[in-house]
């Protein structure tokens, strides 16, 4: 069966510091990956997806990148965090030959200080 | 490009009480639509999905129905529980089919 990893769970970082959260995807290959970011107020806004090894789609500009390094791994990045990148981060994987909906990970909390 | 809105929250029920939460969608043709549901501290759980027009998605008592005619994708229980108590979304496909919409969620708050 297909399972789905994010971590950490949570982060507390300063602002200026670099970010790093990892997703990793067993169990299914050629995954379509996504990251969205839950803020207070405003729901699931999506911030990339990525349909394959180095291939990323970002959706807004912003102070985050995206890498797609293995066929099962997604990771979100940011030189310097803002205190605006706070909120809670989730990864999500849909199969690429049909689209069923998505299989969440359990999220990362991130309060940049 | 398609888009979702569905009803502001909080939506505070007495434990056996009838529930509905309001989802209207935009879209071009007729994308699949989904509710999804986010209990605390957790990522989000795929709920049910329709994937055309007039189907009706259920799961764990909670239905919903595809209504082009209003556009609509209405999430109902007829008895609602204490461990229903979270977030909702509704979802929709965006228009180049790569990834989902969601609304802003609406919080579910069951009292026994």
């Amino acid at each position: 069966s297909q399972t789905i990893h994010q971590w950490p769970a949570t982060l507390v970082q300063p602002v200026g510091s670099p970010l790093s959260l990892e997703c990793t995807v067993e169990g299914t290959s050629n995954p379509n990956l996504y990251w969205y970011r839950q803020a207070a107020g405003r729901g699931l806004q999506l911030l990339f997806y990525s349909v394959g090894i180095g291939q990323i789609s970002s959706e807004v500009p912003q102070n985050l990148s995206a890498s797609r390094p293995q066929d099962w791994q997604f990771i979100l990045s940011s030189k310097k965090l803002l205190l605006s990148d706070s909120g809670f981060y989730l990864c999500a994987w849909s199969p690429t030959t049909d689209f069923y909906g998505y299989t969440f990970g359990s999220g990362t909390r991130l309060t940049v200080v | 490009g398609n888009s979702v809105t569905q009803m502001e929250g909080p939506v505070t029920l007495s434990e056996e009480a009838f529930l509905t939460i309001n989802c209207t969608y935009t879209a071009t043709g007729y994308p699949s639509l989904f509710w999804y549901v986010q209990y605390p501290g957790e990522g989000l759980q795929l709920l049910l999905k329709a994937t055309k027009a007039d189907d009706k998605g259920s799961n764990k008592g909670f239905e919903a129905t595809y209504r082009k005619e209003t556009t609509s994708f209405h999430l109902e229980k007829g008895s609602v529980q204490v461990s229903d108590s979270a977030v909702y979304f509704c979802a929709l496909i965006n228009q180049a089919g790569t990834a989902l919409i969601f609304g802003k969620g609406t919080t579910l708050s069951v009292s026994s």
